[in-house]
């Protein structure tokens, strides 16, 4: 069955850095686009980040932008979020999850996502 | 683009509740929904504006036309008490609703 692990998270200062991890299993990683996606305390859902299913296109939320790089790698079946920079504001479960659509396609949904990692930043 | 949802909708055992996501031209893109308990991760209900997921309840059903997509629940059930996000694809990143808090009285 499908499965997706995140792990990497923790309490930081901000300015701080953090790596998420994502771990795959149960279907073929490496055909699919996968997405980061996070929830903070007490608030909806905020998209992150996208990638395509060979990393060769990457998206970002504006709120995130030029702080955190998405990346994957197939031989691990791991999806990442390095961040940098972090902000108090980026306190928030993060999720990973799974879009059966092509990067350039227009559906784009999430049909299976991770039981989330939670980050706080915090002085 | 934004998406815009009611904070929340009160619905009474067996009757049917209708959530809605507006924004400009809505109809034209691709829209789903997700239920999300708390501690749990979400859950996709609805995509491609009707189409429902392998193991989702029929009386989970989602439309789309205009500037409004709707999620609505028939014969709601206390089980179906959870927040509810649209989501929506907007020139190469995703754009989610603030949620619908459903209330099953």
């Amino acid at each position: 069955q499908v499965q997706l692990v995140e792990s990497g998270g923790g309490v930081v200062q901000p300015g701080m850095s953090l790596r998420l991890s994502c771990a795959a299993s149960g279907f073929s990683f490496g055909s699919y686009t996968m997405h980061w996606v996070r929830q903070a305390p007490g608030k909806g859902l905020e998209w992150v980040a996208v990638i395509s299913y060979d990393g060769s296109n990457k998206d970002y939320a504006d709120s995130v932008k030029g702080r955190f790089t998405i990346s994957r790698d197939k031989s691990k079946n791991t999806l990442f979020l390095q961040m940098i920079s972090l902000r108090t504001e980026d306190t928030a479960l993060y999720y990973c999850a799974r879009d059966p659509d092509s990067y350039s396609g227009s559906l784009h949904y999430l049909d299976y996502w991770g039981q989330g990692t939670l980050v706080t930043v915090s002085s | 683009s934004e998406l815009t949802q009611a904070p929340s909708v009160s619905v009474s055992p067996g009757q049917t509740a209708s959530i809605t996501c507006s924004a400009d031209k809505l109809g034209d893109k691709n829209t789903c929904w997700y239920q999300h308990k708390p501690g749990q991760s979400p859950v996709l209900v609805i995509y491609q504006n009707s189409q429902r997921p392998s193991g989702i309840p029929e009386r989970f059903s989602g439309s789309n036309s205009g500037n409004t997509a709707t999620l609505t629940i028939s014969g709601t059930q206390a089980m179906d008490e959870a927040d509810y996000y649209c989501q929506a694809w907007d020139t190469s990143t995703a754009v989610f609703g603030a949620g619908t808090k459903v209330t099953v009285l």
